[in-house]
């Protein structure tokens, strides 16, 4: 079946990095773009960025485009997400999606991964 | 770009409530608008891509319709099981993408 699995939590200090992956599996990896959506607790659903998984092209929120890094690992039928210059506001569940139409960007993303937790504390 | 959902919305079993979601002509008004619904503690779903259509599995109570640059998700006779948040979502003519505010729905 059709599946994004994330990688686990991770707990960081101020100023540090994360990387997180999400996997894959059940359709056409290279067909579906991905996205990264970021809920911190008790607050909204953020969306972070996309990747156009077939030519690694990606679009970024102004809000995160000098922090966050998007690449993909098509053998691995893989996609990372890196955050940069990490504060305590960017603890939050850290969810990867993918677009629910082949070929197309926009119409809304109908797969979830089942979240990343980050932590970021001193 | 914003987008602005009421935060609460209530209706009791069986009744039909329906759910606002106001933008701008580059976001909303050029752009297709999505809707998820998030139970607690649980990842979020979609329930309408693409404006007004219903992924398979969605129940055909819940429809959206999209109006200049405003869009609404309506739910037909209200279940218990309705009782989530809501987001909309869509798209600036950049492709930036950005999610509504949130709609918490309490089922009397």
């Amino acid at each position: 079946q059709v599946q994004l699995v994330q990688s686990g939590t991770e707990v960081k200090k101020p100023g540090a990095s994360v990387k997180v992956s999400c996997r894959a599996s059940g359709y056409t990896f290279n067909n579906y773009a991905i996205h990264w959506v970021r809920q911190a607790p008790g607050q909204r659903l953020e969306w972070m960025a996309w990747i156009n998984v077939g030519n690694g092209n990606t679009k970024y929120s102004q809000k995160f485009q000098d922090r966050v890094t998007m690449t993909r690992d098509t053998s691995a039928r893989t996609v990372y997400m890196d955050v940069s210059s990490l504060m305590s506001e960017d603890t939050a569940v850290y969810y990867c999606a993918r677009e629910a139409e082949q070929l197309f960007v926009g119409g809304g993303v109908d797969v979830w991964g089942q979240g990343t937790t980050v932590i970021v504390s001193s | 770009s914003v987008l602005t959902q009421p935060p609460s919305a209530s209706g009791t079993p069986g009744q039909r409530v329906t759910i606002s979601c106001s933008g701008s002509t580059s976001s909303i008004g050029h752009n297709y608008i999505s809707w998820y619904q998030q139970l607690p503690g649980a990842t979020p779903k979609l329930l309408i891509y693409r404006n007004n259509q219903r992924p398979s599995g969605v129940p055909d109570r819940f429809s959206g319709s999209k109006s200049g640059t405003s869009a609404s998700l309506a739910i037909n006779g209200l279940r218990s099981e309705d009782e989530a948040d809501y987001y909309c979502a869509t798209w600036d003519d950049s492709l930036s993408g950005v999610f509504g505010g949130g709609t918490r729905l309490t089922v009397l």
